[in-house]
């Protein structure tokens, strides 16, 4: 697994109330990265992080926003969480090997926007 | 637009079969196709990769098979198992420049291996 921990694995909120997810990882991996997973999309890129400080947007980043100030946690924060919003969200982290990167991916944290 | 096309959207197989999940992209900047699998409540996890320098990739029973003409690549499940029954997901992505590492993924295929 890498070494990646999310928290909670589970969360059920209200529309309009912000919520952070954490990801946390143990192997110093510089890249990260945020999913959301719906039925019928795939694995959706949300935001990712390159180091320290250093984020950027993905394909569907609209209402999402990141903050990395320690290179083993990434958060994922949903401002005004909504009903749209409600999904399985997974962190990963690329190993490169070469020209090859290897993303590994976390547990998932299932959130629910009622 | 960056896009991986995935078929078929579900799969059923009997044990013993062969299953087979196609993809398709439109990037030709892509050179990293990895294969991805994933059970029920998991996330998803590595199975197995190419890069277009070879047509075909084999590891124990999965097999990718590359077209870089036609810009299609393929996971082959041979003897498929009731193990196997997960979801896979293909994925590209651009190794070079300021990627970062991002991955375009399928949309899944959800594959049944019945007994």
């Amino acid at each position: 697994d890498a070494g990646i921990t999310q928290s909670p694995r589970h969360k059920v909120t209200e529309t309009g109330t912000p919520v952070t997810l954490r990801c946390h990882q143990t192997e110093n991996h510089r890249y990260m990265y945020w999913y959301r997973q719906d039925p019928g999309h795939g694995l959706r890129l949300i935001h990712y992080s390159y180091g320290v400080k250093d984020t950027d947007k993905g394909e569907v980043s609209d209402g999402y926003s990141v903050s990395r100030s320690k290179t083993e946690d990434f958060l994922l924060t949903l401002e005004s969480a909504t009903s749209s919003q409600t999904s399985v969200y997974f962190c990963a982290i690329s190993v490169v090997a070469g020209l090859s990167y290897e993303q590994y991916f976390g547990p998932g944290t299932r959130l629910t926007v009622t | 637009q960056q896009q991986v096309k995935q078929s078929p959207q579900s799969l059923i197989v009997q044990k013993g079969g062969i299953s087979i999940i196609n993809c398709a992209y439109e990037n030709t900047a892509f050179d990293y196709f990895p294969w991805y699998q994933q059970f029920p409540g998991k996330g998803p996890a590595l199975l197995i990769a190419i890069r277009p320098d070879v047509s075909e990739k084999k590891e124990g029973r999965f097999t990718i098979s590359f077209n870089k003409s036609a810009k299609q690549f393929s996971l082959h499940i041979m003897d498929s198992q009731p193990g196997d029954s997960a979801t896979y997901f293909c994925a590209a992505l651009n190794a070079g420049g300021t990627s970062y590492g991002k991955l375009t993924f399928g949309q899944g295929t959800i594959l049944t291996v019945h007994p």
